[in-house]
């Protein structure tokens, strides 16, 4: 275990729903990521978190909305998805952006399927 | 933007021989690049990274090797075992608050 949580693991959604994806850390970490992870692409930085506040929004769209209410939690607030947006959801955490080169360690992912 | 290139996209090796997956960068001031190694079902995990300021880095059977004039790094997995089966990403980074740079993938099948 890498010490990153995710729930659900696995999420079914029509288009017209309201779902949340939650990420939780349990490494004394102070920065927070969201990727999504499509087959055959690289991953996608979606969203980043430094000490609760955002620092990266990579022109994801807005049905994708992002919280973070503390350093050790991280949420996906998803509403009228796209089946284009079906993909695996993953977590990541490191120390703290900008204090060298920090590893980045993963949750399981939550893989989503938008019908 | 940085651009990462990872080649190939699958590689079938007997266990017991070597795996050599490679990888070219774009941007010139990355100076760090780790590889990930992520199994089904699971998170991509950090395996090895390797700085600028090294040109090899050796963790037990795997190691990897940076070229940075010619802005390419490897990873070599020796003597491979059927747990070695898994995706493997090869990634870029400025560092500090410049974001990862992730390859396409490599997926690593050991025939027993």
């Amino acid at each position: 275990e890498t010490g990153v949580t995710q729930t659900p693991r696995h999420l079914v959604m029509g288009m017209t729903n309201k779902k949340s994806l939650k990420c939780e850390q349990h490494l004394g970490h102070n920065a927070m990521y969201w990727y999504k992870q499509s087959a055959k692409k690289p991953l996608e930085l979606m969203f980043v978190y430094n000490f609760k506040e955002q620092t990266e929004n990579n022109s994801v769209p807005s049905r994708f909305s992002p919280e973070c209410p503390n350093s050790s939690h991280l949420f996906l607030h998803l509403h009228t998805l796209q089946p284009e947006d079906s993909a695996l959801y993953l977590c990541a955490s490191s120390q703290a952006q900008g204090q060298g080169y920090e590893t980045q360690y993963f949750g399981p992912g939550t893989r989503l399927l938008v019908l | 933007g940085e651009n990462v290139e990872q080649h190939p996209s699958t590689l079938s090796v007997q266990e017991g021989d070597s795996a050599v997956i490679k990888c070219t960068y774009s941007d010139s001031a990355s100076n760090y690049f780790p590889w990930y190694k992520q199994e089904l079902g699971k998170g991509p995990q950090l395996i090895i990274d390797i700085r600028s300021n090294v040109g090899e880095k050796k963790d037990q059977r795997i190691a990897v090797t940076l070229n940075k004039t010619a802005k390419h790094f490897s990873l070599h997995i020796t003597e491979t075992q059927p747990e070695d089966s898994a995706v493997y990403f090869c990634a870029a980074s400025r560092g500090g608050y410049q974001k990862v740079t992730f390859g396409t993938g490599t997926k690593l099948q050991v025939i027993p």
